[in-house]
């Protein structure tokens, strides 16, 4: 069965610093793996995706991941945090279960962004 | 384009009551879906539809029924109110069914979400 796991709920950095967010994900298949960033009151925007081209992927506003295969991770970074970045983030594997294909979401990371 | 509209964004109910979420999207998506996010969960898929007149359950159904009879529009009713259907309601459309299967290219399309309806059951 198909799982992601979010290894931190809360991560908080400092403006200018590198952001780490990271994710830990099970898979049967070769997955598709999602970033997608959530700010305050609104829905669900898509910051990047992987589907088996390039291993690094990049993504909006200065964000990219890296899929790795023997660790099973795909952990988003950014080189240098922003005000704006303070949202919440979400790891996405696509994956069939329970009879069905569905993207399983993990439970999200906080981000704050402290000037 | 508006992308995805839901309405109403707050609504609080009392246990019993019956109500409808409504969504659309002016995109010509053929993928639609619902979400609950709930704290400390992520985002669990309720229904989806991936055409007019197709509709499925997703990974928590129980108490919720879709219909989907245009494209644009795909409401979420609830049936009979309880408090552990407090929570907050996404709506989300995709061009293309937002997974693959067996591998990661071809059609994975991206989802676009609605900005989110607040519901509290009390």
């Amino acid at each position: 069965a198909q799982s992601v796991t979010q290894l931190d709920s809360h991560v908080s950095v400092s403006e200018g610093t590198p952001v780490l967010l990271r994710c830990n994900y099970s898979s049967s298949y070769s997955p598709s793996l999602f970033w997608y960033v959530q700010h305050p009151n609104k829905g669900l925007q898509l910051l990047l995706k992987y589907t088996s081209a390039a291993t690094l992927v990049k993504g909006i506003n200065g964000f990219e991941a890296e899929f790795k295969k023997s660790e099973t991770s795909f952990h988003l970074t950014k080189p240098s945090a922003h005000m704006s970045d303070a949202a919440e983030y979400f790891c996405v594997v696509s994956g069939f279960s329970g009879g069905y294909n569905k993207l399983i979401f993990g439970a999200g990371t906080r981000l704050a962004v402290h000037p | 384009n508006a992308g995805v509209t839901q309405t109403p964004k707050f609504q609080v109910l009392k246990t019993g009551q019956s109500m409808t979420l409504q969504c659309a999207q002016d995109m010509n998506h053929e993928y639609m879906s619902w979400y609950r996010q709930d704290p400390g969960m992520g985002l669990r898929l309720i229904h989806y539809s991936v055409g007019a007149g197709i509709t499925d359950q997703g990974e928590v159904p129980n108490g919720y029924n879709v219909s989907r009879s245009t494209t644009e529009d795909f409401p979420l009713r609830l049936l009979s109110a309880a408090p552990s259907q407090t929570s907050v309601y996404f709506c989300a459309s995709s061009y293309s069914w937002p997974i693959t299967w067996g591998g990661g290219t071809g059609n994975t399309g991206e989802l676009f979400f609605g900005e989110g309806s607040r519901l509290t059951v009390l």
